[in-house]
């Protein structure tokens, strides 16, 4: 079982439509939690990262759910530039280690 | 005025040889990492450096060897190319537990031919 799972989409999307992202984690002792972005053949950038009582970052809203071992990702009013791949993150307890998803691809469609 | 330079951005070679990637950043981070990003863009940890020691490695071939010469640079190089080695490979830094998470690199897409 992978670490960090999430589904490959393709999730295509209006501009100006909300999408949400989910994935789940196997390790109930991470702390750490981000999600990442990554546009075709470039590296992953961070985008945000993931707090137990929600953040929010503009149009992105990050959430966590502990108790379900998942982490959310919402973009809301979605523009063309938002087409990517979003990748779920989690640490691995006790080392300076991430583990990163297979990323859910998105396409904002004009 | 890159964070996390890699060199070279791309690397075509045979099978059979020997090559290096370079890794420099100047965010004075005290951990460097090496991912390996497939064919199917999963990312997947190779090795770490903190103050110029190994403090993971990842089941790896032993054809693979970091070399961290300071905190700055972490290299990576590669005996014995196969085919299967042809990836992207990603150098990354952190500043001590990975809280913030890492900043990457843009990346070496390399191919065995």
């Amino acid at each position: 079982r992978k670490e960090v799972e999430q589904d490959p989409g393709p999730f295509n999307v209006p501009e100006g439509a909300t999408v949400a992202f989910n994935c789940t984690y196997s390790n109930s002792a991470s702390q750490s939690f981000f999600w990442y972005r990554q546009d075709c053949r470039k590296e992953p950038k961070l985008l945000m990262s993931v707090y137990s009582s929600g953040n929010e970052d503009g149009r992105f809203t990050a959430q966590l759910n502990r108790a379900s071992q998942y982490i959310s990702l919402l973009i809301r009013d979605s523009k063309l530039s938002d087409s990517a791949t979003y990748l779920c993150v989690s640490d691995q307890t006790g080392a300076n280690n991430l583990f990163f998803g297979t990323g859910t691809r998105l396409t904002v469609i004009p | 005025d890159t964070a996390v330079s890699q060199t070279p951005k791309y690397l075509v070679t045979q099978m059979g040889n020997d090559k290096s990637i370079k890794c420099e950043q100047n965010l004075g981070h005290d951990t460097m990492y090496w991912y390996k990003q497939d064919s199917k863009k999963f990312l997947k940890i190779m090795f770490s450096y903190n103050n110029k020691e190994l403090i993971i490695n990842e089941t790896v071939p032993n054809r693979f060897s970091p070399k961290s010469p300071d905190k700055a640079h972490l290299n990576l190089h590669i005996n014995s190319l196969e085919l299967g080695d042809s990836a992207v490979y990603f150098c990354a830094s952190s500043q001590g537990a990975v809280d913030y998470g890492y900043t990457f690199g843009s990346g070496t897409r390399l191919t065995v031919v």
